[in-house]
């Protein structure tokens, strides 16, 4: 029982690039979201997924696109890098609210 | 105004000193109230939940739900220097987190 697991951990990109961040769950979990966490501004919701074959815009999702390709992985895609997205990014997944949630362990991403 | 506000601190204090941290909020349709624990460089941890107002205590931890005045709070008693981490508070209007806000998070540091 791996939890949640995001690839990859660290990643460089140019503005422009295009690139998928990966995010798999082994917990049989229905809602799984991408979050990302700047300095002062905690945790920002860039997509949910409530369930398999639906996604929801969260606050900030401009830039991004996901894809919940089963009920165990869900990808962000970031279709055309810029420096404002340089963050770190989260994927968490949940059965419900009252139970453990788990986080990923992030991906530093860096848009230069 | 945002919809989840948090003092981000940082917030010092001695060891065994009690600590509270302390969210407001705007929407009145939040029903469940969350404590999140995330230590640097690593994913948040659900420390402890609330439905609606009222109190609930787990160990060291007790957390406090005032939904008339839209604030919430977290206790921590004999507070050690492994409780040094950033606190969020996130909240959601229903059990499946489909609209679930983060708070920004109050860093802590307990000196020994």
């Amino acid at each position: 029982n791996a939890g949640v697991t995001q690839t990859p951990k660290f990643q460089v990109l140019k503005t422009g690039q295009s690139m998928t961040l990966q995010c798999a769950q082994d917990m049989n979990h229905n809602s799984m979201y991408w979050y990302r966490q700047d300095p002062g501004m905690g945790l920002r919701l860039i997509y949910y997924s409530a369930s398999e074959g639906t996604t929801d815009k969260g606050e900030v999702p401009n830039g991004y696109n996901v894809s919940r390709l089963n009920k165990r992985e869900f990808s962000l895609r970031l279709e055309s890098a810029a420096p404002s997205q340089t963050s770190v990014y989260f994927c968490a997944s949940i059965r419900q609210i009252t139970d453990t949630q788990y986080f990923g362990p992030g991906t530093r991403l860096t848009v230069l | 105004q945002k919809e989840v506000e948090q003092d981000p601190g940082p917030l010092s204090v001695p060891e065994g000193a009690i600590v509270s941290l302390n969210c407001t909020y705007s929407n009145s349709a939040f029903q469940y109230f969350m404590w999140y624990r995330q230590y640097s460089r690593k994913g948040p941890e659900l420390l402890m939940y609330t439905y609606s107002s009222g109190n609930k205590e787990d160990g060291r931890f007790t957390a406090q739900v005032d939904k008339s005045s839209k604030y919430i709070s977290l206790f921590i008693r004999d507070s050690q220097p492994s409780d040094s981490a950033t606190y969020l508070c996130a909240m959601s209007s229903d059990n499946y987190g489909q609209n679930f806000v983060f708070g920004p998070g109050t860093r802590l540091s307990v000196l020994p």
